[in-house]
This record gives C-alpha cells, structure tokens and sequence, in this order.
C-alpha cells in the first residue's frame, strides 16, 4: 500500500536545538516537498527537490535545511535559526521527471511542532 | 503577498444541497488549478484539477469550474454529505516553472445532516 509516512507526528522542541522531521515515500515519486501551515494561513513552501542529491528553496527557506540522498527520503531539518518553527509539517511528493509539471501533489499526515 | 485566496473561512450547507467552495487568484500565468480536501490531523487529499485548456472538469459529485477572464475558479459538491466535512484548500501552478503550487488559506464546510 503506497503512501507518505511523516514522523512523528508530534514533536517537541527546545529552545536553541535542531531537530529533523522524517519523510518517506514509496511511491516511486521522483519529485518531494516540504510545506508549513500556520493558523488561518495556506500551505506555504519551504523546500522541494526535483531529483536525487538536487534541492531548491521554497519561498519560506530561512531557518531550514534538508537532505536528498535518497530517492525515497527527504529529512527536513528546523535549525535554531527558525525563530518561529511551531507549526504543523507536511512533506509531499509528485510522480517528477522530464514533464515535471501539471502533476498532484500526494501529502503526508504531518509533523505538528511545538517549542517547550 | 497570497496569490491563492479563498475569501470565506468556513460554510455550512444542509445535506443533499449544493456546497459551493470559491477561490480567487492573483497571477494570470496560472495554467493549473487543483481542490484539495483536509480531514483534522491528516495530510490534504488530492480531490480534483483543472487545466486552464478547460473551463469545467467533472468527477462524480464533485465539478471545478475555472472562469480565467474573472481569474475565479470554484468547487461545486452536489449532493452534499456529511462526510464532505472538511477544509477545502485550492491551489494553482505555472506550467513549465516546476511544479510548484500557491495555495489558498482554506475553507471550512460542515454539512449538516
């Protein structure tokens, strides 16, 4: 059964520390992405990578790193220098390739985030 | 600055009518739109897209319409039921720049049995 797997689904976090959220798919999806939603706010981008071992900032990119070794998986990394990192994580993926362009985007059920 | 805007938080339509869910957007160089559909604490559930090539694009009960001179594009769910309850998000991408899509901020429906 293919799907996004996001982990865990809650997380907390301290002041001042780096925490990875986990995405893994099995879709065979070439393309993944990185998303957050705030309050009353839409779906805003942080990072998306077309392909292996290539990524790009989203519009929202300051305070976040991320990994592509893996086709299947695309960590995304909220680093102390997010000063506002509470908020609800989705990673999606699209099929990609050549025509990467006009496809759905598959969500995972999320990272909520909290600082303690 | 939201290039995706949907104009009302939240609506409420009795079961069996018509729900219509509306989205306004900014970038006339958007080509293609998609609903998404969001239960509390899961990830949104691609629903249905449209090409701007198209003004309509029908799936059972559910119908997009896109009317790209007014840059409006709305979700038509007919009949309604109670378990369409959710938030609805639409969002909209530029061919040939990637597949990255603007989305709305959402709206609530609750369908009243």
């Amino acid at each position: 059964d293919g799907g996004i797997t996001q982990s865990p689904k809650y997380l907390f976090r301290k002041e001042g520390q780096n925490v990875t959220l986990s995405c893994e798919q099995n879709l065979n999806h070439d393309a993944m992405y990185w998303y957050r939603q705030d309050p009353g706010q839409g779906l805003r981008l942080i990072y998306y990578s077309q392909i292996v071992n290539d990524f790009q900032k989203g519009d929202i990119a300051e305070g976040y790193s991320v990994s592509r070794e893996k086709k299947e998986s695309f960590p995304l990394t909220v680093t102390s220098a997010q000063k506002n990192p509470t908020a609800f994580y989705l990673c999606a993926s699209s099929i990609g390739g050549e025509l990467w362009s006009n496809q759905p985007q598959h969500f995972g059920d999320g990272t909520r985030l909290s600082i303690l | 600055d939201q290039q995706v805007k949907q104009n009302s938080p939240s609506l409420s339509v009795q079961e069996g009518r018509i729900s219509i869910l509306n989205c306004d957007y900014t970038n006339s160089m958007f080509d293609y739109f998609l609903w998404y559909k969001k239960y509390p604490a899961e990830g949104p559930t691609f629903l249905i897209s449209i090409s701007s090539i198209k003004d309509k694009n029908e799936d059972g009960r559910f119908t997009v319409f896109l009317n790209k001179s007014a840059k409006h594009l709305s979700l038509h769910i007919v009949p309604s039921q109670p378990g369409d309850s959710a938030v609805y998000f639409c969002a909209a991408s530029r061919s040939h720049t990637g597949n990255q899509f603007y989305f709305g901020t959402g709206t609530s429906l609750t369908v009243i049995p």
